[in-house]
Order: structure tokens, then sequence, then C-alpha cells
């Protein structure tokens, strides 16, 4: 089975150049979380959806930073404009339905340099 | 959200040698969840923990989680070169969400 996929895995580019995220959740999950990692910061959540709906952004940094999930096969985080402190690298998650926490299964991540 | 204190940060060992992480909440925990990051990888889950007192054995890793439900800790037996990554602890919240430690990165030295 396909695990969740993200694209693409690596993303280096400028400053104030606008990126785009993209992920594909396992078929049949319903919640799907953004993830940044630095060494500063550690693994932070910055949005998660449940049923395609956003449930909590209130780890989204910056107004430069939005997500959507358009359908249930789809999600962009997306960055604009881009700093040098945005780099890091970005997980998406999913995880199936069901009461309480269920395990989360993550990408392989997007490693984003912003010069 | 729930916060949760992951000690130590770094631990070096040799093969062989046993090591232990430790995860520790102010407040009462619902479940705990384990994952391991291999340097350069993505977090895989291993286990999740929700009863009190439990304690999950997966081959050379015990899993325990407090009386009180406050402590979670993972404990490796005898080392390899394989279990290097940073393990990580992660706690529900109201919601789906996790928050996850701040992890322990492992090395072991051949």
């Amino acid at each position: 089975d396909a695990g969740v996929i993200q694209s693409p895995r690596h993303e280096v580019t400028e400053m104030g150049q606008e990126v785009t995220l993209r992920c594909k959740p396992i078929s049949g999950h319903n919640s799907l979380f953004w993830y940044r990692q630095t060494m500063m910061r550690g693994l932070e959540l910055l949005i998660y959806f449940n049923n395609n709906v956003p449930i909590d952004d209130s780890g989204m940094p910056e107004d430069r930073f939005s997500a959507k999930m358009p359908n249930a096969s789809f999600s962009t985080l997306k960055i604009q404009p881009s700093e040098p402190r945005d780099s890091a690298v970005y997980f998406c998650a999913s995880s199936p339905q069901g009461s309480g926490n269920q395990p989360q299964h993550f990408g392989d991540g997007t490693r984003l340099s912003i010069l | 959200g729930q916060q949760v204190m992951q000690i130590p940060q770094y631990q070096h060992v040799q093969e062989g040698e046993d090591f232990t992480t430790y995860c520790n909440s102010s407040t009462t925990l619902s479940n705990i969840q384990w994952y391991k990051q291999r340097p350069g990888g993505h977090p895989v889950f291993l286990i999740q923990l929700v009863k009190s007192g439990e304690v999950k054995k997966q081959k050379r890793l015990t899993f325990q989680f407090g009386e009180a439900k406050k402590n979670s800790s993972l404990h490796i037996t005898a080392t390899q070169t394989t279990d290097v990554g940073t393990y990580f602890c992660a706690v529900g919240g109201s919601a789906r969400q996790l928050t996850f430690g701040s992890g322990t990165q492992l090395t072991v030295l051949p």
C-alpha cells in the first residue's frame, strides 16, 4: 500500500519566492497534519485537517503560510513570500478515523532551503 | 495543548549497552505514543500506551506507562547500530492532534 506521498522531496529557492508543498495522504485516512522540523524548535504542528476541514491552524507561524485541502486525497502548504528562516523539513502525516489518538503515518518530507 | 518533557536530549552508548529515554508530563495523559526517526528519515510509529502501568515489549524494546499516567519510558536492551536515530514520545490533545516531545537522539558506537 502506498504511504503518505509528499512532493517535492527537496526545494531550494531564493527568498521572496512562493513555495508550494504537496501531500497525498493514505487513502481512507480522514485526518491530515502538516509539521515543520528544525534543530532549534524540533517537530512543530503547523495545522491539521479533519475530513478536509482545517481544525486548528494555531501553529501556522505567520500570514505568509497557508494550507488547503480541496479534497480527501490532496493538500498543499504554501509559503508566500518565503524567507531564509523558513528553511526546514516539512512533513505531512495522516491518520485514520477513530476515537482518541490514532497512529500518524508520515511522508518522507520536503527539505526546504531558502537562500 | 499537552506539554511533555523528554530526557535526555542526547545519548551515546557502546553497542551492546542498554538505553532508556523518558517522557514526563505535569498532567495526566490519556495515552502516549512513541516514534523513531532514523537520520535523514521521517518519524515512524512504534507503539501506543493507554492503560495505567501498561508495559509492552517489541523484541529488545520495552515501553512503560506510569501508574499515574504522567510519565513513560522506552528501554532498549543490548543496543545495536540499527537502533541509531531519534526517539520521540507524543501525547494527544483534546482532538486528534499530537504534541511531540523534543526527542532523544541515540548514537550507538560500534
